[in-house]
């Protein structure tokens, strides 16, 4: 079945680094356009970034622009949000989400929890 | 940047009809989508390019568009429908943006 299986998530310290993944399968993973969303605990949904389906586009949410990095491996049909610079409001559950067509989102994956905090 | 607006809440009893509505300036030219999100799950997709209802939603859903404003209406509201419902669209470069959502409640 389509499944999205994100992982990396954690609590980091204010500044630091880290690498979301998110393993697809089910799917032919080379010919979707993948998205990053995020949701603060208790608030709404937030788009976070894009990638087209061969890598050779990508688009940011104003929030992250210059901080985060979203990049793919078709290869191994493998997702990544590559995070600097982390801050305390980027604490929220990632989701991973394959554009199914434009606006669509589906499936998604069950997010990973980032927690920035000292 | 771009803001989709939304109401934070709207309340509706058990079987009567319910409309969240979505502003925003670019939805005159962009298509918009409403996803439904329940507690601890991930959203749904309830209505995509305005108006189309995805195969597996129940025929009380529907959505329309005029002029900047979108809508999502649900037409003999039952229990299971009170959730979180955000509208989702893009600004003229294609950048996406969601609304704030807005709160269901089902009296």
């Amino acid at each position: 079945q389509v499944q999205l299986v994100e992982s990396g998530g954690g609590v980091v310290q204010p500044g630091r680094s880290l690498r979301l993944s998110c393993a697809a399968s089910g799917f032919t993973f080379s010919t979707y356009g993948m998205h990053w969303v995020r949701q603060p605990p208790g608030k709404g949904l937030e788009w976070v970034a894009v990638i087209w389906y061969d890598g050779n586009n990508k688009y940011y949410a104003d929030s992250v622009k210059g901080r985060f990095t979203i990049s793919r491996d078709n290869s191994k049909n493998t997702l990544y949000l590559q995070m600097n610079s982390l801050r305390a409001e980027d604490t929220a559950l990632y989701y991973c989400t394959r554009e199914f067509i434009a606006g669509w989102f589906d499936p998604w994956g069950q997010g990973t929890l980032v927690t920035v905090s000292s | 940047s771009y803001e989709l607006t939304q109401p934070p809440s709207v309340s509706v009893s058990l079987g009567q009809m319910a409309r969240i509505t979505c502003s925003g300036e670019a939805l005159p030219k962009k298509y918009a989508y409403w996803y439904q999100q329940k507690p601890g799950q991930a959203p749904v997709l309830v209505i995509y390019k305005d108006s189309e209802r995805p195969s597996g939603i129940p025929e009380r859903f529907s959505g329309s568009s005029s002029g900047t404003i979108v809508t999502l209406t649900i037409s003999g509201v039952q229990a299971e429908d009170e959730a979180d419902y955000y509208c989702l669209s893009a600004d003229s470069s294609g950048t996406v943006v969601f609304g704030g959502g807005t709160k269901l409640t089902v009296l």
